[in-house]
């Protein structure tokens, strides 16, 4: 498809498990981001990548979350030892570029329940 | 440090009416605003956008203002459609910054 894919749409895990999320961005797109929502919460920034830039990992609330993008398009979010308060819904979006002024396009989104 | 706030949680409005969105910002580094639509189960969608040069910008149903003094912006959707139930998040971008920071979303709702 033309859009941002994410897999898998739905996901179930145990607490304590690890867990991995997957995006392809539209193709040509250099800049990817990962955000989540919450129940009842606005879009959370978590981290973003540039091209060969190393990626801004500013917003990823803790070492048990990682990502990393393959050969600048593929990229997998992975939480290590889930907590019921990693629950939400993590959305994917890319961008042609970087930077201020870029509209961002996003993926359906995985939802992610920690049980 | 909620630096884009939207402070009506939820709005309702009657069909083919005004709908007005506000959105306010704390940091005046920010310089291009977008508002994106989201309905259950989907990802957001871009809707309109503007940025800091301008203090208006329109497309169709769709006018966003922004009042740089008051670091304020506001989405008007005239007329009002059913289809236009959702949620809508204003979002923000800094000079120089890659990232778009989020309010946290107003729940339109049309009714007929």
């Amino acid at each position: 498809g033309a859009g941002v894919s994410q897999s898998p749409s739905n996901k179930v895990t145990e607490k304590g498990k690890d867990v991995e999320l997957r995006c392809d961005p539209i193709s040509g797109h250099t800049a990817l981001y990962w955000y989540r929502q919450s129940l009842g919460q606005g879009l959370e920034f978590l981290i973003y990548f540039q091209g060969n830039s190393a990626p801004d990992k500013s917003g990823l609330p803790s070492d048990r979350f990682s990502a990393e993008r393959t050969g600048g398009s593929v990229s997998t979010l992975t939480i290590q030892r889930t907590q019921q308060e990693d629950s939400a819904v993590y959305l994917c979006a890319s961008s042609q570029t970087g930077g201020a002024g870029n509209t961002i396009y996003f993926g359906e989104g995985s939802w992610l329940t920690v049980v | 440090d909620q630096q884009v706030k939207q402070n009506s949680p939820s709005l309702s409005v009657q069909e083919g009416r005004i709908s007005i969105l506000n959105c306010d910002y704390t940091n005046s580094m920010f310089d291009y605003f977008l508002w994106y639509k989201k309905y259950p189960a989907e990802g957001p969608t871009f809707l309109i956008s503007i940025s800091s040069i301008k203090d208006k910008n329109e497309d169709g149903r769709f006018t966003v203002f922004l009042n740089k003094s008051a670091k304020h912006l506001s989405l008007h959707i005239v007329p009002s459609q059913p289809g236009d139930s959702a949620v809508y998040f204003c979002a923000a971008s800094a000079v120089g910054a890659q990232k778009l920071v989020f309010g946290q979303g107003t729940r339109l709702t049309i009714n007929p």
